[in-house]
């Protein structure tokens, strides 16, 4: 059973558009939502995370919004440049102070940014 | 500090051959995991260990073994290769102080 599941596959979006990709879950104990980027060849970085008791957090151009009732979060990315097309996971973790802090990935959204 | 170091960076192996995956991270931290990753399926966690000694199954450990040599190295095995585990293989390590997962670059594995 998917534990996240994200959506769209892939997106394609023009110079300075904004980019929205969209994750839902299910386990209520989830209490950690990390966003990846992931450039062809590479491995994943973080991009920005988010914990339940904030509704939104940005940084730069990148903002996630948690809706915590209905179960989604989401990454939108503002302004958008090519430099940006890159594969986006989102994931969700339930181990607050844990050291095992596993994550649960979507399945990825491949963002292409055309001039 | 090099972060998460992993080798060899491809692999095409032949049906029932056998291989190990080399992960070393030194950021000193206690957790590290083994991922595989495939075509729209994400990242699937294979093995983990939350600390020298000690090591779990994820969701996919079948084909698999690992070994918690000390604190900075984790190794995947494959015993008996087989085409369905084709795939780009990643590890990660995480500190104790948040959740953060940092991934090394990769190994290609090809299984023919």
């Amino acid at each position: 059973q998917q534990q996240v599941k994200q959506s769209p596959q892939s997106l394609i979006v023009q110079k300075g558009g904004i980019s929205i990709i969209n994750c839902a879950y299910e386990n209520t104990a989830f209490d950690y939502f990390p966003w990846y980027q992931q450039f062809p060849g590479k491995g994943p970085a973080l991009l920005i995370a988010i914990r339940p008791d904030v509704s939104e957090k940005k940084e730069g151009r990148f903002t996630i919004s948690f809706n915590k009732s209905a179960k989604q979060f989401s990454l939108h990315i503002m302004d958008s440049q090519p430099g940006d097309s890159a594969t986006y996971f989102c994931a969700a973790s339930g181990d607050r102070g844990s050291t095992l802090g596993r994550l649960y990935f979507g399945r990825g959204t491949q963002l292409t940014v055309w001039p | 500090n090099a972060g998460v170091t992993q080798t060899p960076k491809f692999q095409v192996l032949k049906t029932g051959q056998s291989m190990t995956l080399q992960c070393a991270q030194d950021m000193n931290h206690n957790s590290m995991y083994w991922y595989r990753q495939d075509p729209g399926m994400g990242l699937r966690l294979i093995y983990y260990s939350a600390s020298e000694g000690t090591t779990d199954k994820g969701e996919v450990p079948n084909g698999y073994n690992v070994s918690r040599l000390n604190k900075r190295e984790f190794s995947l095995r494959l015993e008996s290769a087989a085409p369905s585990q084709t795939s780009v293989y990643f590890c990660a390590s995480k500190t104790m102080i948040n959740n953060e997962q940092f991934f090394g670059p990769g190994t290609r594995l090809t299984v023919l």
